[in-house]
């Protein structure tokens, strides 16, 4: 398997534009999540899926942040529009729930940055 | 509420010494705890995990955990440190309800 897939790699965008990260699961997961690393904060959970439902987007930190999962291959975070602040390291994770509680497998991340 | 606390942000050890990661952690319920390593430009990559029975959880790259209860731990550990061991450690536990929760990342130094 090619694992957790991400696209772009590297983003680098100006202000007031619209960004979309794109994440293709490890095929058979059944969880989605998309994080958010930076020095200052850490690592932070935005958004989860289960089944391709959003379960828990608590952390999404405003309206300019949205995700989807139209099927089971494949989710998109948007940024719309993009900030300075948003600059970070944004992570795709998913796991299957088959057989017990099961680790994540991440992605290798998109950099973004927001000039 | 889940949470782990992870109390320091760096370790320093020389190479071939042992390691200690530190964790603890507080859940509701039985908790299932993981530890994770982050590379440089890396995504993150899982190292061990304990759901249940032994204590002493054995991982990848020669690392190991063990689950104290009573202290509520979960540190993290290594006989002999290399220096390819240089990254940033990531404990985490999750809910009833699937969600992880990561604790601030401890990051280890291997000095030759």
């Amino acid at each position: 398997d090619a694992g957790v897939i991400q696209s772009p790699r590297h983003e680098v965008t100006e202000m007031g534009q619209e960004v979309t990260l794109r994440c293709k699961p490890i095929s058979g997961h059944d969880y989605l999540f998309w994080y958010r690393q930076t020095m200052m904060r850490g690592l932070e959970l935005l958004i989860y899926f289960n089944n391709n439902v959003p379960i828990d987007d608590s952390g999404m930190p405003e309206d300019r942040f949205s995700a989807k999962m139209p099927n089971a291959s494949f989710s998109t975070l948007k940024i719309q529009p993009s900030e300075p602040r948003d600059s970070a390291v944004y992570f795709c994770a998913s796991r299957s729930d088959r057989g017990g509680k099961n680790e994540q497998f991440f992605g290798p991340g998109t950099r973004l940055t927001v000039l | 509420a889940q949470s782990v606390a992870q109390p320091e942000d760096q370790v320093n050890v020389a190479e071939g010494n042992p390691l200690t990661v530190k964790c603890t952690y507080s859940v509701s319920g039985n908790p299932y705890l993981f530890w994770y390593v982050q590379y440089p430009n890396r995504g993150l990559q899982f190292l061990l995990k304990y759901i249940t029975g032994d204590n002493l959880v054995k991982g990848s790259y020669g690392f190991e955990a063990e689950f104290n209860k009573s202290q509520t731990s979960f540190h993290l550990k290594k006989p002999s440190a290399l220096v390819s061991d240089s990254a940033l450690y990531f404990c985490a536990v999750i809910n009833n309800f699937n969600k992880f929760y990561f604790g601030s990342g401890t990051k280890l130094n291997v000095k030759p």
